[in-house]
């Protein structure tokens, strides 16, 4: 089955610095590619997701690229602030009778003031 | 806010016990799925439904089971508890399934605590 490695688990940065961070997925016919964020005590809520005819999106300060050759995908926030502190989730699915999600685990990311 | 509620935001019972969490989906959407949320596993995926059929299994454990209703919302049924299912359980929703994959949108969830 699908599995997602997600790393770094823990990402710390300065306010206004960049954070990158980093999945790869294991079954080649995964297509689809969504990031959430999940604030605490909250469900995780979509910031951007990818489709497999894509290289990159870009929405203001969030970016994803994907190679699928090397089956990896990537999340970057540019000028991160406070508020930008969650965890941050990427997922893969591939539509192929089912739409389920297999997700990372997750990086925790604290911007520092 | 996502649209999808999620009904007891806790919930706090014994061992051996018997709960039902239950799911509403945005206005318009058909599938329900149902995710586990815990420490050690991360985000794992249990069950979806779309308009009322059972349309794809994960790691849902035998005594757990799951059903949507005519009116889309969905029910999660967690019998025989034990300590290790205490856990965050979401429900998501999205459009369909159809030929692209559709954006799930995530409810606030529900805390399970098995004392």
């Amino acid at each position: 089955g699908e599995n997602v490695e997600q790393h770094p688990s823990t990402l710390s940065v300065q306010e206004g610095d960049s954070a990158v961070i980093k999945c790869t997925y294991s079954d080649s016919a995964s297509n689809y590619f969504p990031w959430y964020k999940q604030e605490l005590g909250k469900g995780p809520q979509l910031i951007i997701d990818i489709r497999s005819n894509v290289g990159e999106k870009k929405d203001q300060r969030i970016a994803v690229t994907l190679n699928k050759t090397a089956k990896h995908f990537s999340l970057h926030i540019t000028e991160t602030q406070p508020e930008d502190s969650a965890v941050y989730f990427c997922a893969a699915s591939y539509q192929g009778g089912s739409e389920k999600l297999v997700f990372g685990k997750g990086t925790k990311l604290t911007v520092n003031p | 806010d996502s649209g999808v509620t999620q009904t007891p935001k806790h919930l706090i019972t014994a061992t051996g016990q018997r709960v039902t969490l239950r799911c509403s989906p945005r206005s318009g959407d058909l599938s329900v799925y149902w995710y586990q949320q815990s420490l050690d596993q991360g985000l794992q995926f249990l069950i979806q439904y779309y308009n009322g059929e059972e349309r794809a299994k994960g790691n849902i454990l035998e005594r757990f089971s799951a059903q949507q209703f005519p009116d889309l919302h969905s029910e999660l049924n967690l019998s025989s508890l034990e300590l290790g299912d205490s856990a965050l359980y979401f429900c998501a929703s999205s459009v369909v399934g159809g030929r692209a994959q559709e954006t799930q949108y995530f409810g606030p969830g529900t805390r399970l605590l098995v004392l």
